[in-house]
């Protein structure tokens, strides 16, 4: 089974803080995301990397940075929180997406709150 | 651009009956995927169901169906013989052949009453 492991479920953190947001996956996916979901929007994509070193900016890059320096690792970076980042973060990875349209997997989230 | 719809924000069934939850999508891709996602109250999402539109027969897993109509961009599930367990958010969403994003509608949340 493909697993998605987001190493913090519930963080609380102060307003100006740097934030970081691990996620691994066990699969060899070369795709790995973060969205973002809060009641009433759905999920919303962050950012998401297709290779190690490689990123995209997703629907709402503002205000948070990734990181991919290994191919299992996907970071999320919060330079300066802020209470509007207060939110439920989901990690997911898949296989090279191509004209085939992978699965993609997700970890269980990350609650973050911010104060 | 992708745009997933699910029009119905909550439903509710009760146990052993059948429920549809609805959903539309727009995307300008001729090659597509769409799919179903389940999130319980444990917030893990899991893969109910998918579909790829190059394909005219409509999927199938046990008691989830879809019924997917290409032409009015159309991608409803079925829930059969509910139970207690199918409590959850479902999400539809949506992918294009030729980018790697998952586009997710706003959700449905389905409770299932004993």
């Amino acid at each position: 089974d493909v697993k998605v492991t987001q190493s913090s479920r519930y963080l609380v953190k102060r307003t100006g803080e740097k934030v970081f947001l691990e996620c691994v996956q066990d699969m060899d996916h070369e795709n790995m995301f973060w969205y973002r979901q809060d009641p009433g929007l759905g999920l919303r994509l962050i950012y998401f990397s297709y290779d190690v070193k490689m990123k995209e900016k997703g629907d709402i890059p503002e205000g948070y940075s990734v990181s991919r320096e290994k191919k299992e690792r996907f970071s999320l970076i919060l330079e300066s929180a802020s209470t509007n980042q207060t939110s439920m973060y989901l990690c997911a990875s898949s296989l090279w997406a191509g004209p085939s349209g992978n699965t993609i997997y997700f970890g269980e989230g990350s609650w973050l709150t911010v104060v | 651009a992708q745009t997933v719809t699910q029009s119905q924000p909550e439903m509710s069934v009760q146990e052993a009956e059948t429920v549809t939850l609805s959903c539309t999508y727009d995307t300008s891709e001729n090659n597509y995927y769409l799919f179903w996602y389940k999130q319980p109250p444990s917030r893990q999402m899991i893969l109910v169901i998918r579909q790829e539109a190059y394909k005219q027969q409509n999927a199938t897993e046990n008691r989830f169906s879809v019924n997917f109509q290409k032409a009015a961009k159309s991608f409803s599930l079925k829930i059969s013989d509910s139970q207690l367990g199918d409590t959850a958010m479902y999400f539809c969403a949506s992918l294009g052949g030729s980018n790697y994003k998952l586009t997710f509608g706003k959700g449905t949340l389905l409770t299932v009453n004993p």
